[in-house]
């Protein structure tokens, strides 16, 4: 498709379980961004991606959170030993350079921690 | 950081009136100021932008202005229709050249037909 996809839609894991939440960009696209947004709120940025390098991880919550994107492309977020702090929609979005361009968002992963 | 101000939280119009959404923010060295709509379910959709070197944008109905002396940003919809029933996030980039972007609370906006 032409759009940022990303898998699954909807994931639910015990308190304790690792998660990942996969994100494929447009293709072609250079940067790459994950941003969390909790019910009722707006995103809020986790992580950065310029190609393959990760630039900016300053919004990572914990340790608990990893992200790579290994060839540029696709890219997974990961989070160990899962909290119920945890569950929100995790929403990734793409530009096709780098520096301040239009974003476009995949529908995201609602995660859900019992 | 820069932190990002909306109102209000909640809108409901007429059908065929018009909708202003109001955004604050606080670093003066942000310089893109996106607004995106969010259907239940769905991702943000960008359906205007703004860089701080144009005061005023405008595509159809939606339209955006910036006062960077005073720091906000507005949406203006104009002749709403119901489907542009949705929540509205403004946002601002965080001042530097990477493009993460802050966003607003949001704002539900309902459109009675």
């Amino acid at each position: 498709g032409a759009g940022v996809s990303q898998s699954p839609r909807y994931k639910v894991a015990k308190r304790g379980q690792d998660v990942a939440l996969r994100c494929d960009p447009i293709s072609g696209h250079v940067s790459l961004f994950w941003y969390q947004q909790a019910l009722g709120q707006g995103p809020e940025f986790l992580t950065y991606f310029q190609n393959e390098a990760q630039l900016d991880k300053s919004g990572l919550p914990s340790d608990r959170f990893f992200a790579e994107r290994p060839e540029g492309s696709v890219s997974t977020l990961k989070i160990q030993r899962t909290q119920q702090e945890d569950s929100a929609v995790y929403l990734c979005a793409s530009t096709l350079g780098a520096g301040n361009q239009p974003q476009h968002f995949g529908d995201g992963t609602r995660l859900s921690i019992l | 950081g820069e932190n990002v101000e909306q109102h209000p939280s909640t809108l409901s119009v007429q059908e065929g009136d018009s909708a202003v959404i109001k955004c604050t923010y606080s670093d003066s060295a942000s310089n893109y100021f996106p607004w995106y709509k969010q259907e239940l379910g769905k991702g943000p959709q960008l359906i205007i932008d703004i860089r701080s070197n144009v005061g005023e944008k405008k595509d159809q109905r939606i339209a955006v202005t910036l006062n960077k002396t005073a720091k906000h940003f507005s949406l203006h919809i104009t002749e709403t229709q119901p489907e542009d029933s949705a929540v509205y996030f403004c946002a601002a980039n965080n001042g530097g050249s990477q493009g993460n972007l802050i966003f607003g609370k949001g704002t539900k906006l309902s459109v009675k037909p």
